[in-house]
């Protein structure tokens, strides 16, 4: 049974760090990974997506990486602001689970101004 | 174009009360699925549509959860009996089709409180 792991559960930066959270699952035989970002009150919102024959996927300050033989992935924010201020999820959809997508518990994150 | 949307927003019900939590895709898309997230955790699958059929109803935790999508298009998550442990956030997202490949838009989901 696949599962996914999100450390740490909670982190506060000032503004401006650089930061990275980290994602572990248990089988590697996934079709893809993503990351979302939840704000409180909202639905999700996909950031990246990556495809299991890919290493990494960028968009803007976020980059994504995914070592599927480890089972790892990872979200590096750059120079990061208050406005990134929220839960972000890391979710994988596997081949033996087709259309289901199994996330993590969700790393919180607070930027401080 | 609209995204998926859900209604109502937030529903307060007393323990052993009927719920109705309703979906309404985005149009065109031929999927649907509900999770369930509770406080701190992750969303959690509980069944898909592909179609007006249940694909996979694995992840409903027992009888007192059922869903419907008569027409193909909206969906309505039925809970019996509610207990205190099902609240949650019910969200509902769709996809073009059922495939890993079809990337799954999130609705704002429904936040339910039991009493």
């Amino acid at each position: 049974k696949q599962e996914v792991t999100q450390i740490p559960a909670a982190l506060s930066v000032p503004e401006g760090e650089n930061l990275v959270l980290n994602c572990s699952f248990t089988d590697s035989a996934i079709y893809n990974l993503q990351w979302f970002r939840q704000d409180p009150g909202k639905g999700l919102t996909s950031l990246l997506l990556i495809q299991s024959s890919q290493r990494e996927q960028t968009s803007g300050r976020l980059n994504a990486s995914l070592d599927k033989s480890s089972g790892r992935s990872t979200l590096y924010i750059a120079a990061s602001q208050p406005g990134d201020s929220a839960t972000y999820l890391c979710a994988v959809t596997g081949y033996s689970s087709a259309s289901k997508i199994i996330f993590g518990s969700g790393t919180r994150l607070s930027i401080r101004p | 174009g609209a995204g998926v949307s859900q209604t109502p927003s937030n529903k307060v019900t007393e323990k052993g009360k009927y719920v109705e939590l309703r979906c309404d895709p985005i149009s065109g898309h031929t999927a649907l699925y509900w999770y369930r997230q509770s406080l701190g955790q992750g969303p959690e699958f509980l069944i898909y549509f592909q179609g007006t059929g249940a694909a996979d109803d694995s992840g409903l935790p027992n009888d007192r959860f059922f869903a419907v999508r008569p027409e193909g298009s909206v969906s309505t998550l039925k809970i019996q009996r509610t207990e205190r442990g099902d609240s949650a956030v019910y969200l509902c997202a769709s996809s073009l089709t059922s495939g890993e490949s079809d990337e799954q838009f999130f609705g704002p989901g429904t936040r339910l409180t039991v009493l």
